[in-house]
């Protein structure tokens, strides 16, 4: 089955205690991409990956870093995770990006709670 | 100022109703990309239906049409006989060739409720 898998779904933490969400397709897929969506704000772009080793920034990269060292793992770390962190993350993959209509696979989301 | 605006917090509708969830953009591309996700309580996002900018038809997908009006900037999501599973939380999205082939900006959302 066609899926994007993240894990964990829910997780709380303390303020400053480094914590890596991961993200797996298993669709070959090229483009990978981490979201963060908060109430009356909708989704928000965080990192973008074309391809191994190639990543950039979204709209709200501060506070995260990721990598893509094989092309179906694209980790989500915060390395200092603050209060304003909180928010429900969502890993998504495509074949080639948004561009070519291509539709875009979201993974089941994880809610994360600093505290 | 918002690139995707979605006017419509909340909205109700009647079982077997149709529906029209606004949408309106703003942008300077003459090529772009407009997108309908849906996520339904559980949480996870599913892909509805795709306009692109050149396109000449509306876009549809089963019970799903995009009143796209192009001079208006308007990419409005129909759904037609609703059901008690189309409750939900919809997202409409741009994506600008412009500025980038990957980059896409969602709107803030409109919940629906069905009333049976």
């Amino acid at each position: 089955e066609a899926q994007v898998t993240q894990n964990p779904r829910y997780l709380i933490t303390v303020t400053g205690k480094k914590l890596t969400v991961t993200c797996s397709q298993n669709m070959n897929h090229e483009y990978m991409s981490w979201y963060r969506q908060d109430p009356g704000l909708g989704l928000r772009q965080i990192y973008y990956s074309m391809n191994v080793e190639v990543t950039d920034k979204g709209d709200v990269p501060e506070g995260y870093k990721v990598s893509r060292k094989e092309k179906r793992n694209f980790p989500l770390i915060l390395e200092s995770p603050s209060p304003n962190q909180t928010s429900l993350y969502f890993c998504a993959s495509s074949i080639t990006g948004w561009r070519l209509r291509s539709e875009a696979f979201f993974g089941q989301g994880t809610r994360l709670t600093v505290v | 100022a918002q690139k995707i605006t979605q006017t419509q917090p909340g909205m109700f509708v009647q079982e077997k109703e149709a529906v029209t969830l606004d949408c309106t953009y703003d942008t300077s591309d003459q090529s772009y990309g407009l997108f309908w996700y849906k996520q339904p309580s559980s949480g996870e996002m599913i892909f509805l239906i795709y306009q692109g900018s050149y396109d000449e038809q509306n876009a549809t997908e089963g019970r799903y049409s995009l009143n796209f009006q192009k001079a208006r900037k308007s990419a409005n999501l129909v759904i037609s006989a609703s059901q008690l599973g189309d409750s939900a939380m919809y997202f409409c999205a741009m994506r600008e060739e412009q500025t980038s082939y990957d980059k896409v900006i969602f709107g803030p959302g409109t919940s629906l409720s069905v009333i049976p």
